[in-house]
């Protein structure tokens, strides 16, 4: 059965700050991986997908995963924090092959300080 | 501009009462999906439609219905079966392929008056 892990529940950072949020999954088959992004009160965006080719993902708003098949992993990046990172940050995968269903990481809350 | 249109915003229930949750979506998606959000535990899918006039159960759809009569519509009805309703629903939409995102909208947050 496919499952998500995200290693922390809050992360906090300094602005202009590594942002790395972790993200972790077991799949028997290939995965298609997602990192999505939700602010308070509000539905949740996509910030990058993998779902074949390169390994190194380029997102939206500066953020970047790379998926490495031997560590089963897919963590999100991001050279510099801004105030305006601060969300709710979540990983999804879905099987290669079949239909749309996501499986969600537990959410990773990020704080921004200055 | 395309997206998914969540009704309404907030709503409130009374014991015993079902409520219905729209979702109306314009990017003509063959796929639709309701899911649940609790603080702590990500989301749960609770019903997903591949096509018209078809859907199936998610892990947690017990007290809740669906229905997919139209492409661009798939309300959710909250019944009375559900006992612990207060949640934030939050309904998408995607292509019926996994390398395809899910859309979503805005969500509708349940409250038990």
């Amino acid at each position: 059965a496919q499952s998500v892990t995200q290693l922390g529940s809050h992360v906090s950072v300094s602005e202009g700050a590594l942002v790395l949020l972790r993200c972790n999954y077991s799949s028997s088959v290939p995965p298609y991986l997602f990192w999505y992004v939700q602010y308070p009160n509000q539905g949740l965006q996509l910030l990058l997908k993998y779902t074949t080719g390169a390994t190194l993902v380029k997102g939206i708003n500066g953020f970047e995963a790379e998926f490495k098949k031997s560590e089963t992993s897919f963590h999100l990046t991001k050279p510099s924090a801004h105030m305006s990172d601060a969300a709710e940050y979540f990983c999804a995968v879905s099987l290669s092959g079949g239909y749309n269903k996501l499986i969600f990481g537990a959410g990773t809350r990020l704080a921004v300080h200055p | 501009d395309g997206g998914i249109t969540q009704s309404p915003k907030y709503l409130f229930r009374k014991e015993g009462q079902n409520v219905t949750l729209s979702c109306e979506q314009n990017l003509n998606h063959d796929a639709m999906y309701w899911y649940r959000q609790d603080p702590g535990q990500g989301l749960r899918l609770i019903y997903y439609s591949q096509i018209v006039n078809d859907f199936q159960k998610g892990d947690i759809a017990e007290g809740y219905s669906v229905s997919r009569e139209k492409k661009e519509s798939f309300p959710l009805t909250v019944t009375s079966a559900q006992k612990n309703p207060t949640a934030f629903y939050l309904c998408a939409s995607s292509a019926p392929v996994g390398n395809q995102p899910q859309h979503f909208g805005d969500g509708t947050r349940l409250s038990i008056l």
